[in-house]
């Protein structure tokens, strides 16, 4: 039972347009979502995260909303870069107690591609 | 951010052969170490978290005695793959963590680089 879903396996993108990627998940007990890049054989890397008593959080060309009744949040790109080309993962983290790390959950990626 | 060396990066061994992975915090304490395993086009499956000084909490349908988990300091903790089989083949990434806190960068868990691990 997958607890958080990205159900487009990937998307292309023209260089200078908005990318959005979407990320649903099931688990209310969810409080915390974040979004990393990976490359081929490598290590995920952070991008930006939300606190689920948001819903929007922006860093430079990266925003990520978050619709709580819907399960439901996206990662905004914009302006898109060939750079940015990459599997997109979605994370979601439920509140543990104190002094415990939390647990991520990920979805299963999306493939982002930019075309020049 | 924080660095997460996984090391090594790349490694062929033999069915039946055991394989050691090392994963260190370089710049601050783990308090807890997560080991996850990625195969083609799927996304990361935790196979065990790991706090300092005790035992390795194993997901459901990881063999504990087959992936053997190591965290013995603040800084390092090992996944070996025991007798090794074909079927192991894959991307194993480790990240490592503090007790929550919030930061600036709103993140507390940082990865390692991986290791693509093939057994022949």
């Amino acid at each position: 039972d997958q607890q958080v879903k990205q159900n487009s396996p990937s998307l292309s993108v023209q260089e200078g347009r908005i990318s959005i990627l979407n990320c649903d998940y099931t688990n209310s007990m969810f409080d915390y979502f974040l979004w990393y890049k990976k490359y081929p054989a490598e290590g995920p890397t952070f991008l930006i995260s939300i606190s689920s008593i948001k819903d929007k959080n922006e860093d430079g060309r990266f925003t990520v909303f978050l619709n709580k009744s819907a399960k439901h949040l996206s990662l905004h790109i914009v302006p898109s870069q060939p750079g940015d080309s990459a599997v997109y993962f979605c994370a979601a983290s439920a509140r543990r107690s104190s002094g415990s790390a939390r647990q991520l959950t990920f979805g299963s990626g999306t493939q982002l591609t930019v075309l020049p | 951010g924080a660095v997460v060396s996984q090391h090594p990066s790349r490694v062929i061994c033999k069915s039946g052969t055991s394989v050691k992975i090392e994963c260190r915090s370089l710049d601050f304490q783990a308090t807890t170490m997560f080991w996850y395993r990625q195969f083609p086009k799927q996304s990361l499956m935790l196979m065990a978290t790991s706090n300092e000084g005790s035992k390795a909490t194993y997901e459901q349908g990881v063999e504990k005695d087959k992936f053997l988990i190591n965290h013995a300091s603040l800084t390092l903790s090992t996944l070996t793959v025991t007798s090794a089989h074909p079927e192991d083949s894959s991307f194993y990434i480790c990240s490592a963590s503090t007790p929550w806190r919030t930061d600036a960068r709103g993140t507390e868990a940082f990865f390692g680089q991986g290791t693509r691990l093939t057994v022949v």
